[in-house]
C-alpha cells in the first residue's frame, strides 16, 4: 500500500532563516506530487505541483520554491523565511492528474 | 476564478442527530472531493463525485453532486463523536488538471 511521509512534523524558525521541508511517497511510481499551505483565514492553497522529476509548476508567486530530485521525493524550500510563511504545509500525491489526492500528515511551520 | 463556498462554517450537533454540509461552486465542477481533517493533521479522503446527480455513501456519510454539477452536499446520519473534525470540499481548478481548490471548511462538533 502507498504511504506518504513528511518531516519535520513541527518547525520553529526565525525570520530570514532558510527552510527545507521534505515529502516522500512509498508504494507507487511516478506519482503527481503537490505542496499545499493551510494558513489561518486563508484556507488550503495549492503552492506547487510536479508531474515528474525536475518538473515543477508554481501556482502562486511567493517566497518559496520546490524541487523534485527523485521520483518520490518532493522538497519545499526558502532562502529567507518571512512571517507570512507561517502555516501548516501539506504534501499530497496522486496517480494521475485528475485522480484522488492523498495527503501527508503535514508540517507545522512557525516563523518568529 | 472558481471559488468554493461551504456552509455552515461551523456546526454543533447532539450525538445521534443528522446533519448536512453544503459546498457551492461558482462554476461547473469537474470533480468534487470531500475530505475530513482533524486539527493539526493531514486530510483524510472521504469521497469523490464526478457525474451530475451522483451519490456515494460510506458507512454513515453520504455525498451528492447535483445535476448541474455546481453544488454538493455531505450528509451524516446519526452523528457520533468520531465524526467531529473539519470537513473540506475540494474541486479541480480548471477541469481534470489535478490542481485542487478548497472551500474554507466546516468545523463539526458532536456533543455526547
Amino acid at each position: 500500500s502507498q504511504t506518504i511521509h513528511q518531516w519535520p512534523a513541527t518547525l520553529v524558525q526565525p525570520v530570514g532563516s532558510p527552510l527545507s521541508l521534505e515529502c516522500t511517497v512509498e508504494g507507487t511510481s511516478n506519482p503527481n506530487l503537490y505542496w499545499y499551505r493551510q494558513a489561518a483565514g486563508r484556507g488550503l492553497q495549492l503552492l506547487f505541483y510536479s508531474v515528474g522529476i525536475g518538473q515543477i509548476s508554481s501556482e502562486v508567486p511567493q517566497n518559496l520554491s520546490a524541487s523534485r530530485p527523485q521520483d518520490r521525493q518532493f522538497i519545499l524550500s526558502s532562502k529567507k523565511l518571512l512571517l507570512s510563511d507561517s502555516g501548516f504545509y501539506l504534501c499530497a500525491w496522486s496517480v494521475l492528474g485528475p485522480d484522488t489526492q492523498y495527503f501527508g500528515p503535514g508540517t507545522r511551520l512557525t516563523v518568529l | 476564478s472558481q471559488e468554493l463556498e461551504q456552509s455552515p462554517q461551523s456546526l454543533i450537533v447532539q450525538e445521534g442527530k443528522n446533519l448536512t454540509i453544503n459546498c457551492t461552486s461558482s462554476k461547473t465542477l469537474y470533480g468534487l472531493y470531500w475530505y475530513k481533517q482533524k486539527y493539526g493533521e493531514g486530510l483524510i479522503f472521504l469521497m469523490m463525485l464526478q457525474k451530475g446527480g451522483e451519490e456515494k455513501s460510506h458507512e454513515k456519510i453520504t455525498a451528492k453532486l447535483d445535476e448541474k454539477k455546481q453544488q454538493s452536499s455531505l450528509h451524516i446520519t446519526a452523528s457520533q463523536p468520531s465524526h467531529a473534525g473539519i470537513y473540506l470540499c475540494g474541486a479541480d481548478k480548471s477541469g481534470n488538471t489535478g490542481k485542487l481548490i478548497f472551500g474554507q471548511g466546516t468545523t463539526l462538533q458532536v456533543k455526547p
